[in-house]
């Protein structure tokens, strides 16, 4: 049973375009967060969600936009993808000890 | 600005040969420093939480350790299985929530 899972694994699309990529975590944890990792392994936080509530919105461009329908879910839309937003999006939860558990990653590649 | 700096970026090994990777960091009061470990195509995987200079953590062949300014992870008589990319994290009492990655380390294990 996978503890924080994520799809599409892989996502490549057009410049211009909207994506989203989906993110569920059966661990029970109250806090969730979005990573970006670039080419050279260089992890940055992006949004984090407490319970339902954004609690972490770093300097990311307004075409990201979270959603987190209940504690166990956090969505993250990206609208009009540019060639820079090439990434690896990592969905993560924190638990006890302050303990990061990542999904797998989801592989964007904009072309 | 709370930073997290890791040396040095690759480092490459006979098998059975020890060594020591490093983490540097700058925060405003430490809650937390985290090491994890990151396989090629899949999510970071957490090894240790340190909380205070003199700490110590083992898992096989790896320690953890804490000082001040810098967290070491020693390897002792690697393995190739040991080959992965080693992230070290921040969590600052200024902001709990806000875990900070540095841009890891590739070890790399020959046979």
């Amino acid at each position: 049973d996978t503890a924080v899972s994520q799809t599409p694994k892989y996502l490549v699309t057009q410049m211009g375009n909207d994506k989203s990529i989906k993110c569920e975590q059966n661990l029970g944890h109250d806090t969730m967060y979005w990573y970006k990792q670039d080419s050279k392994k260089f992890l940055k936080i992006m949004f984090s969600y407490n319970n339902k509530e954004l609690i972490i919105n770093e300097t990311v461009p307004n075409r990201f936009s979270p959603k987190s329908p209940d504690k166990a879910h956090l969505n993250l839309h990206i609208n009009s993808l540019e060639l820079g937003d090439s990434a690896v999006y990592f969905c993560a939860s924190r638990g006890p000890g302050n303990t990061i558990y990542f999904g797998e990653g989801s592989w964007l590649t904009v072309v | 600005e709370d930073q997290v700096t890791q040396s040095p970026e690759a480092l490459r090994l006979q098998e059975g040969e020890s060594s020591s990777l490093n983490c540097s960091y700058t925060v405003s009061g430490l809650r937390g420093l985290f090491w994890y470990r990151q396989d090629p195509g899949k999510g970071p995987e957490f090894l240790f939480t340190l909380y205070s200079a003199g700490e110590e953590k083992e898992k096989e062949r790896l320690k953890a350790t804490l000082t001040k300014k810098e967290s070491f992870l020693h390897i002792t008589a690697p393995k190739p299985e040991d080959s992965a990319t080693y992230l070290c994290a921040v969590q600052a009492d200024s902001s709990a929530s806000k875990i900070i990655f540095g841009s890891g380390t590739r070890l790399s294990i020959r046979p």
